[in-house]
């Protein structure tokens, strides 16, 4: 079944570019799913990034999408995120998961890596 | 935006059945989906479009969805349902699409 793992620097600079890699195994980035980014503060609950389909389309989240862009690489089967000019109010453990159609339900998700934005 | 409100926390005694709602405005006529999230793990989905299990998830998990509030029941409460229990719609109207509700804690005595 399909699997999907984060990966990426666990510490970014204030002002700096969070950059995190989400590689799907046990299937295909260009099946007809959507691909998405959730995140979670330290005790708090989820919020919605944003997602993409191979095809390259994208959905963001309005709160972020001046700042967020994610994209896709089909010849190495996972996708990306990038959030530039982070605050410590984007200290989250970020998640990528599948949908299987856009605003659907999220299965599977990642495990998830911790960023933590301080200087 | 669509707001979706869940109780902070339900406690329940094992063996016993345990709902936990999501209320949201005419959230009947969305699908509602629920997800478990232990203490540190990813979230799991364990109820999709109200109703329907995932492969794999008990059928102690149960979902409801009627009117400004649906209903994850768990029957036959056991230690290892203790987790935050999270709902998710996505809105048309709502920007963003894809709200969550802010999470119960679920205890198990």
């Amino acid at each position: 079944q399909v699997q999907l793992q984060e990966s990426g620097p666990g510490l970014v600079k204030p002002s700096g570019t969070l950059s995190l890699t989400c590689a799907v195994s046990g299937g295909s980035i260009s099946s007809s799913n959507w691909w998405s980014w959730i995140r979670q503060p330290p005790g708090k609950g989820l919020e919605w990034i944003g997602e993409i389909y191979h095809s390259g389309s994208t959905n963001y989240n309005p709160s972020l999408k001046s700042r967020v862009t994610i994209s896709v690489d089909k010849s190495k089967n996972q996708f990306s995120l990038k959030l530039s000019s982070v605050t410590a109010a984007d200290t989250a453990v970020y998640y990528c998961a599948r949908t299987l159609r856009s605003g659907s339900y999220y299965n599977p998700w990642g495990q998830g890596t911790l960023v933590t934005v301080s200087s | 935006s669509y707001v979706l409100t869940q109780p902070p926390s339900v406690s329940v005694a094992p063996g016993q059945t345990a709902r936990i709602t999501c209320g949201g405005n005419n959230i009947g006529s969305k699908s509602v989906h629920w997800y478990q999230q232990k203490p540190g793990q990813a979230p799991v989905l364990v109820v999709y479009d109200d109703s329907d299990r995932p492969s794999g998830i008990p059928e102690r998990f149960s979902g409801s969805n009627s009117g400004n509030t649906a209903t994850l029941t768990i029957s036959r409460v056991e230690a290892g349902d203790e987790a935050d229990y999270y709902c998710q719609v996505w809105d048309s109207s709502s920007d963003p699409n894809v709200v969550f509700g802010g999470g119960t804690k679920l205890t198990v005595l």
